[in-house]
Formats: C-alpha cells, structure tokens, sequence
C-alpha cells in the first residue's frame, strides 16, 4: 500500500524557517517524481514544487522561488522542503504527493498534508 | 503561465442527478488534464487524468472528456458521496509546472 506521511509543520515567525518532511513507503520511491502541493485554510490547492526521480532536476511555482528548496533522499525514501524566509502567506496545509507515471502529469497519491501557520 | 477557469463555481443538485462540470485553459494544455475530488478535511483524490482515463479505484459514473482548452468533467448520477469539490489540473511542458482551476463546489440542493 503505497504511504506518504508528512511532518515537519507549525507555528513559525515571518521571516523564519521550516523544513517539512514526507516519508514514502509501499513503492519504489527512487522512480517517481514529487511533489509539494499547499492548499491555504478555506481556498483551493496550489501546486508549490517538483523533483524528478534521481534529484537532479527540479521546478518551483513563481510564489517560493528562491526561498523554498525540494530535495530528495532515495536512500530514506523521503522528501524534504526546506522554506527560507517565511510570510503569513505562506500559512498553509502542505501535501506531498507522487506523480504517477511518465509524462508524470498528474499526482496519484496524496499524504493527509502538515499545517504551517505564519504568524508573530 | 497557463490558467484554468472552473465553471460553475457552486453547481446544486440532487442525488441521481447527472453533474457537468467544465475546465477551460487559458491556453492549450493537449491531453494533460486531470480532475481531482477533494472532501472537508481530506487530502484530495485522482479522479480523471490524461483527460479520460479513471484512476484506479473511481467508480464507472465519473468520466472525463475533452482536448486543447475545453474539459468536461461528468457524473453521470450522483450518489449521496460525491458532494464535495472538484478541482482539475494541468502540466506545463517545459519546465514541469502544475496549476491547479479555483475549483467547483458540488452542494446537495
């Protein structure tokens, strides 16, 4: 059964850091891209990053750019987002998800998501 | 920057009733469209994706159609569970970026 469990969420100060986790079993992690989706209380989901299989190549929506950093441990069988510079914006429930299979186009597993709360 | 526009925004309907739910991009997006189902408190769920291809698991009443700008999200009667909201989303080319429609909320009427 494939399982994806976040971790890592919080209350943080503006400005701050944070590094979510997502631990990934039930599938051979190391062939699928990932994913970050964060959905903000009450609104609609909002794609926020992307890895390819081996972490060499990745993609980040226009919002994180520079402050937020996916990456990947084939060997853990984890994902990690490390989010720099932190506004209240940002305050979100954050997914993890898997792609399914080439052209990887949509997310076919989801974790239940880690809230992060920005605020002072 | 592709955008999805989701209509209607709220649809209400009755059990049994079908839903027709539509998708429009800003620009074409070929076949990568997918529609998701999400429900209070849950992590969202692959209904459609490619356009017309049920995931594992979805149940005969969903279908999906569509190509270019112009997807249709249908069911074809609706069961007491399928009231939530539906979302669908797209994959940009090169480099892979997602977006995601603003969503359409299925109310019982």
């Amino acid at each position: 059964e494939v399982q994806l469990v976040e971790s890592g969420g919080g209350l943080v100060q503006p400005g701050g850091s944070l590094r979510l986790s997502c631990a990934a079993s039930g599938f051979t992690f190391s062939s699928y891209w990932m994913h970050w989706v964060r959905q903000a209380p009450g609104k609609g989901l909002v794609w926020v990053s992307r890895i390819n299989s081996d972490g060499s190549s990745t993609s980040y929506a226009d919002s994180v750019k520079g402050r937020f950093t996916i990456s990947r441990d084939n060997a853990k069988n984890t994902l990690y987002l490390q989010m720099n510079s932190l506004r209240a914006e940002d305050t979100a429930v954050y997914y993890c998800a898997r792609s399914g299979v080439v052209p990887a186009a949509s997310f076919d597993y989801w974790g239940q998501g880690t809230l992060v709360t920005v605020s002072s | 920057e592709i955008v999805l526009t989701q209509s209607p925004a709220t649809l209400s309907l009755s059990p049994g009733e079908r839903a027709t739910l539509s998708c429009r991009a800003s620009q074409s997006v070929s076949s990568y469209l997918a529609w998701y189902q999400q429900k209070p408190g849950q992590a969202p769920r692959l209904l459609i994706y490619d356009a017309s291809n049920r995931a594992t698991g979805i149940p005969a009443r969903f279908s999906g159609s569509g190509s270019g700008t112009d997807f249709t999200l249908t069911i074809s009667s609706l069961e007491p569970e399928d009231f939530a909201v539906y979302y669908c989303q797209q994959r940009s080319n090169w480099p892979p970026t997602y977006t995601f429609g603003q969503g359409t909320k299925l109310e019982i009427k």
